[in-house]
């Protein structure tokens, strides 16, 4: 059985203040590890793909790196707004299933 | 917005009875992938079909089945509903069946009474 852990739980921070996220995975078998946001009420949005030891994907003020050999990858927020409020989900995936094995989320609620 | 629509938004249901949820992927994505959602956990696989044909499945009893049709939608099936299966269930498309990103829909919120 697949084993993806996400930390912390959950998060509350005030607007302005940087952040990030740990994701964990099977170091072994690697394929892809993917990272989603989903706001309250919607869809979860796909925020990266990586696929790389050692990647760095940036997306405005977010950004997430890859240690495949570890495996872990971490998710930064630099300078908080309230729209960041979200759950930021996690997902992995094998070379040999077609399933994406998720984590349960790191909830991040972000204050005025 | 993904272009991943789902319907209903919400259902309840009796244990015991049949349901089926409905998918619209977006135009072109080959591939559909079924999730559930309970209290307190990340999204579960239940199974994932390309081009019409189940294509993998997760540990979810055969009660639960699918279909895909040429035209992008799908359907996700239950029988004999049991008030485990009380969930948010998501539909996600893609353009392949390998490494691309998820368009998910919103979810149907399904209750088992």
């Amino acid at each position: 059985i697949l084993n993806v852990e996400q930390s912390p739980q959950s998060l509350h921070v005030q607007e302005g203040d940087s952040t990030n996220f740990t994701c964990s995975f099977p170091s072994s078998n690697f394929y892809a590890l993917h990272w989603y946001r989903w706001e309250t009420a919607k869809s979860p949005e796909a925020l990266f793909v990586m696929t790389l030891n050692g990647d760095e994907k940036k997306k405005g003020r977010i950004s997430a790196t890859l240690n495949t050999k570890e495996g872990y990858s971490y998710l930064y927020i630099k300078g908080s707004q309230p729209e960041d409020s979200a759950t930021y989900l996690c997902a992995f995936l094998t070379g040999t299933a077609s399933k994406l094995t998720f984590g349960t989320g790191t909830r991040l609620q972000v204050t005025l | 917005e993904t272009g991943v629509t789902q319907s209903p938004t919400h259902l309840i249901k009796t244990r015991g009875q049949q349901v089926t949820l409905r998918c619209s992927s977006q135009s072109g994505h080959n591939t559909v992938s079924w999730y559930q959602q309970a209290l307190g956990q990340g999204p579960q696989f239940i199974f994932q079909y390309y081009r019409e044909e189940e294509n993998g499945r997760g540990n979810f009893p055969p009660r639960f089945s699918g279909l895909q049709f040429p035209n992008y939608s799908s359907e996700l099936n239950v029988n004999a509903l049991e008030l485990d299966d009380s969930a948010l269930y998501l539909c996600a498309s893609s353009i392949g069946q390998g490494n691309e990103k998820l368009f998910f829909g919103s979810g149907t919120q399904l209750s088992v009474l």
